[in-house]
Formats: C-alpha cells, sequence, structure tokens
C-alpha cells in the first residue's frame, strides 16, 4: 500500500536553531515528491517539489533532500523563526497519477519557542 | 499574487442537511482538486475536475459527493446528506497542469462541522 510516513510527530524548538524533520515513502512507481508548510486552520503552502533525478532543493531557510533509492527525504529549517511554527507536510506523488491523487504525510508539528 | 479563495470560512450544519462548499481557483488554472482533512489527521484526496468532468475521485467521493463548475469561475462541492464524519476541514485547490511536478495551489479551507 503506498503510504507516506513522517517523524517525529512534534517537535519544539528554540528560535534561530535548526532542525531535520523525516519522510519515509512506499509509494511506487514515484514521480515526485512535496514539502508543504501547513499553518494551523489554513491551506498548505508549497515550500519545494523534487523529482525523481533530484537530491537537494532549497527554497530560503528551507532545505530539502531526496534519496529515491531508500525512499526517504528530509526537511532541513536553518536559523528558524517564530513564523515557522506549523505543521511541515511530505507529499508523494506516484507516476501516472493524477496531480490531484497525491499521498500526504500526517505532518510534523513544529513549534519554535523564544 | 492570484490565490485560491472559498467560502464560506466555516459553516455549522445539521446532519442530513445538504451543504455547498464554494470555490474560485486561479484564473490560468485549468485543473480543479477538493481534498478534505478530518481534525488531528492527514489531508486525504476526494475528487479532480478537469474540462467540466471528474477526472479522478477516490473511495471517500461516494455519491453524496458531487461536483460541479455552474458559471466558470466558481468550482463548488455538494454533499447531499451530511453525516457526523463529514465534519472536516475542506480545501480547494487547482493547478495550470495535471501530472508532473506542476504546483498546486491550495485555498484557506471551509470548516464543515455537523451536529
Amino acid at each position: 500500500k503506498n503510504q507516506v510516513e513522517q517523524s517525529p510527530q512534534s517537535l519544539i524548538i528554540l528560535e534561530g536553531k535548526n532542525c531535520t524533520l523525516q519522510c519515509n515513502y512506499t509509494v511506487s512507481p514515484f514521480s515526485n515528491l512535496r514539502w508543504y508548510k501547513q499553518d494551523t486552520g489554513r491551506g498548505p503552502v508549497s515550500l519545494t517539489i523534487m523529482t525523481f533525478s533530484e537530491n537537494t532543493k532549497s527554497n530560503g531557510r528551507y532545505t530539502a533532500t531526496l534519496d529515491a533509492d531508500t525512499k526517504q527525504s528530509s526537511l532541513h529549517i536553518t536559523a528558524s523563526q517564530l513564523s515557522d511554527s506549523a505543521s511541515y507536510i511530505c507529499v508523494v506523488s506516484g507516476r501516472g497519477g493524477s496531480q490531484g491523487n497525491l499521498i500526504f504525510g500526517k505532518g510534523t508539528k513544529l513549534s519554535v519557542k523564544p | 499574487e492570484p490565490e485560491v479563495t472559498q467560502t464560506p470560512s466555516h459553516q455549522v450544519t445539521q446532519m442530513g442537511q445538504e451543504v455547498i462548499l464554494r470555490c474560485v481557483p486561479i484564473s490560468n488554472h485549468l485543473y480543479f482538486y477538493w481534498y478534505r482533512q478530518i481534525l488531528g489527521q492527514k489531508v486525504e484526496f476526494l475528487v479532480s475536475f478537469y474540462n467540466n468532468e471528474i477526472s479522478e475521485k477516490s473511495e471517500i467521493f461516494d455519491d453524496q459527493f458531487s461536483v460541479e463548475r455552474p458559471d466558470g469561475s466558481n468550482f463548488t462541492l455538494k454533499i447531499r446528506s451530511t453525516k457526523l464524519e463529514d465534519s472536516a476541514m475542506y480545501f480547494c485547490a487547482s493547478s495550470v497542469l495535471s501530472v508532473g511536478p506542476g504546483e498546486l495551489f491550495f485555498g484557506e479551507g471551509s470548516r464543515l462541522t455537523v451536529l
């Protein structure tokens, strides 16, 4: 069964610190992997999209990595800010599937404290 | 910056009532989607819509659900007879392209509470 698992479930860090969130997936065949940021009660906002051939992609203080062989991805947040407090969701699309039929992880809830 | 807009932001309804959730996708987008997120759970795909017809739907999208684009700008999700378990946040999304790593834009969501 196609699944996306994220860890940790929740994380608390101090402002200014770095953190890394993990995503493992079993989706096959694979097309692309996305990381979204979702503020509480709001819609997901795209951070990065990576295809099979991409190993790393950055968006400001966010850097995502992808290892398609081990089916793992990570999202690294540098110099965290209070506004980074949100859920971070890993989303995987299988090859041949429509863009809409994405498989979502449960997310990692990040809290950045002053 | 163009955005997907959804109304209402919150709707409370009695079990068995019909509900219509509305979405205005980004104007040059061709593909439209509905997702739902039950409180504390992951986002789940409901349906995708292109060229005025459903292109794909999940097991969740049963006969109680329907979608349409009544006037060329709005994209609606109708739940005919709501059940308690329909309580969730419903997200509309749109995109220019369907397959591939195209950008998918989500609205802010409509929270549905069924009593």
